[in-house]
């Protein structure tokens, strides 16, 4: 089981907005700015999208933003596009051991 | 180019010993924390063990391990070669899984905010 919750699947339609949750503790997500989200599209390895909650890797489309409240961070993107189907994982550092923890994922369908 | 390349899966037996190799080049592999995750068939991303980097950081070279692999798994790096590697020993077939080598991000700073990654190397533990 791991120890950051995400909903196992999510869907929109092409050009609407849809969030990710990322629910852990005040041990985790709640107590530092090290979360980052990852994109892993079919068969290919994981690509990172998001990290310290808001920031964004060069080249990643401004369509996808970070943010946090409490113990919980979210993922959002807007303006979806069938490009975007895949799975997000979320994944932080934490004072619990193992020091750091993934998320199990979510799997966006764009309808 | 940052580019990482896994090698050294297959297939081997519960209790046998395999080593993953991970060559990268187009940074200072010094300079950087390197981090092994790995990804069971059909399943999300497990973290399994990370390096710390030694360039200029205050964990140079410490290792962190899962629990599930701590005792049997040992990271290590070649900075002459610039070759990540992953011992793995008394395999399991829980440890089936694709294993990808990723890159921190942030220079000198172990975060596990992994920038860049390996294509992945297939690991299966059967009999």
């Amino acid at each position: 089981q791991s120890a950051l919750t995400q909903p196992a699947s999510v869907s929109g339609s092409p050009g609407q907005s849809i969030a990710i949750s990322c629910t852990g503790t005040s041990s985790d997500v709640g107590g530092y700015n090290y979360v980052s989200w990852y994109q892993q599209q079919s068969g290919k390895a994981p690509k990172l999208i998001i990290y310290d909650v808001t920031k964004r890797p060069s080249g990643v489309s401004d369509r996808f933003s970070g943010s946090k409240s409490g113990n919980t961070a979210s993922l959002t993107i807007s303006g979806l596009q069938a490009e975007d189907e895949a799975n997000y994982y979320c994944s932080s550092f934490t004072t619990s051991t193992p020091p750091w923890v993934f998320g199990g994922g979510t799997k966006l369908t764009v309808l | 180019e940052v580019q990482l390349v896994e090698s050294g899966g297959g297939l081997v037996q519960p209790g046998g010993s395999l080593r993953l190799s991970c060559v990268v080049s187009g940074f200072t592999f010094n300079d950087y924390a390197m981090t092994w995750v790995r990804q069971a068939p059909g399943k999300g991303l497990e973290w399994v063990s990370t390096i710390g980097s030694r360039g200029g950081s205050s964990d140079g070279d410490s290792t962190y391990y899962a629990d599930s692999v701590k005792g049997r798994f040992t990271v290590s790096r070649d900075t002459s070669k610039n070759i990540l590697y992953l011992q793995m020993n008394s395999l399991r077939a829980e440890d089936t899984a694709v294993y990808y080598c990723a890159k921190d991000l942030t220079l000198g700073i172990t975060m596990v905010q992994l920038d860049h990654w390996g294509q992945g190397t297939l690991v299966t533990v059967s009999s």
